[in-house]
């Protein structure tokens, strides 16, 4: 069966640091695949989305690589702070079509 | 650009009533939105795709005669929740994608609906 799977234990790190999150897919041959960043009771918000013939894609402080080798994408915030803390989720297309396809996302805790 | 505005943001009611949610993409026409539902520390579920003129497709498991979905226009979607019970309690979560060929196109969310069934 198909599965997303990223980190379930939350990640704390100091601000500062660069925070690296996981993301890890079975049976999917995915095009492309996007990150959104959950806070809570709110919706998904997109941040990036990294075509399958992209090793790499940056946008200000995020980077996210693509290994559809390792079936992994990595997902980077560099110089982290406190407004980073929340939940992020790796989204792959379902086989059926548009619809989206979530991981179980990873919190992401970023203290002073 | 691409706002989706969800509403209500939270009910609380009877186990028995019936609840409509509405999803509106308030910048953009939308010709596919999309339901999702999400239980606490679990990831978002699909429930099922809108078109805008047509059936909305159900994913597996979810009843169709109980979640009522109908996508009137290109920028309105709505979601009936009938004859709620309290297993139906969760956060309800819709898209909306744009017009596009494209598959790789992001979607915008909504702000969720907080469903408590008492």
């Amino acid at each position: 069966s198909q599965k997303i799977e990223q980190n379930s234990e939350a990640l704390n790190i100091q601000e500062g640091k660069t925070a690296t999150l996981t993301c890890n897919y079975t049976n999917y041959s995915p095009a492309y695949l996007q990150w959104y960043r959950q806070d809570p009771g709110r919706g998904p918000v997109f941040l990036l989305l990294i075509r399958e013939n992209e090793k790499e894609k940056r946008k200000e402080r995020l980077k996210v690589t693509f290994d559809t080798t390792l079936k992994q994408s990595l997902f980077h915030i560099t110089a982290s702070q406190p407004a980073d803390s929340a939940t992020y989720l790796c989204a792959l297309n379902s086989n059926s079509g548009y619809a989206l396809n979530f991981g179980k996302g990873t919190s992401l805790l970023v203290t002073p | 650009g691409a706002v989706v505005s969800q509403h209500p943001s939270r009910v609380i009611c009877k186990s028995g009533t019936s609840v409509k949610i509405e999803c509106r993409s308030l910048d953009f026409q939308a010709t596919t939105m999309f339901w999702y539902r999400q239980f606490p520390k679990q990831s978002l579920m699909l429930m099922a795709t809108s078109n805008e003129g047509s059936k909305a497709t159900y994913e597996q498991g979810v009843e169709k005669d109980k979640f009522l979905i109908n996508h009137a226009s290109l920028t309105l979607s709505t979601l009936t929740v009938t004859s709620a019970h309290p297993e139906d309690s969760s956060f309800y979560i819709c898209s909306a994608r744009s017009r596009g060929i494209y598959s790789n196109q992001p979607q915008h969310f909504g702000d969720g609906t907080r469903l408590s069934i008492l």
